[in-house]
């Protein structure tokens, strides 16, 4: 079993929706990242978050350290915003990734 | 200014030959990975220097060697290529384990 997983594995949206990612992690953790990666494979982070919540433009981060869950949302998603969305989390001096979510968003 | 910078960004190789892939970050920062990317795109780290000292190395084989000349610079040799050695390579890095900045990753193919 994965130390980070990741649901769901594939999505697919109508542009305007409201999307949600979850990641649940299973080590203690320093932080957690949100990474994207775009076709043509280069990554992005998008947040680095150990408690609370972070927002950026239609972006939103939230974690419970207590339940050791993270979820990622989109506001109003765009075309644009089809990519894959990898969680990641701090251990030690790594981290360690969960399987990613394919986001297709549809205009 | 790129901030993680990797070449080459495509390697197309034959089984057995020898390579090496260069990263270099200009950011300052004390930490620079490996991470590899499977067929299936998932993430895994293989090395972490600190400084110019190896601190991780997660069961990768012997072929595979970084080196570190300085901090701003973590390079990746492999001897002797696998056909499952094909995956795309990553190089990233960052500052006390704060955000991590990534490289744009090399195809390696191994035919």
């Amino acid at each position: 079993k994965n130390e980070v997983e990741q649901s769901p594995q594939n999505l697919t949206a109508q542009e305007g929706e409201f999307i949600t990612i979850n990641c649940s992690y299973s080590v203690g953790i320093s932080a957690l990242h949100w990474l994207q990666q775009h076709p043509g494979g280069g990554i992005v982070s998008l947040f680095m978050l150990s408690s609370g919540k972070k927002k950026h433009g239609r972006l939103i981060a939230t974690i419970n350290i207590q339940e050791k869950h993270s979820s990622l949302h989109i506001t109003a998603s765009h075309p644009r915003d089809s990519a894959v969305y990898i969680c990641a989390v701090g251990e030690g001096n790594k981290l360690v990734f969960g399987a990613g979510t394919i986001l297709r968003v549809k205009s | 200014d790129t901030a993680v910078s990797q070449t080459p960004k495509y390697l197309v190789t034959q089984m057995g030959n020898d390579k090496s892939i260069k990263c270099e970050q200009n950011l300052g920062h004390d930490t620079m990975y490996w991470y590899k990317q499977d067929s299936k795109k998932f993430l895994k780290i293989m090395f972490s220097y600190n400084n110019k000292e190896l601190i991780i190395n997660e069961t990768v084989p012997n072929r595979f060697s970084p080196k570190s000349p300085d901090k701003a610079h973590l390079n990746l040799h492999i001897n002797s290529l696998e056909l499952g050695d094909s995956a795309v390579y990553f190089c990233a890095s960052s500052q006390d384990m704060t955000e991590a900045f990534f490289g744009q990753g090399t195809r390696l193919t191994v035919v």
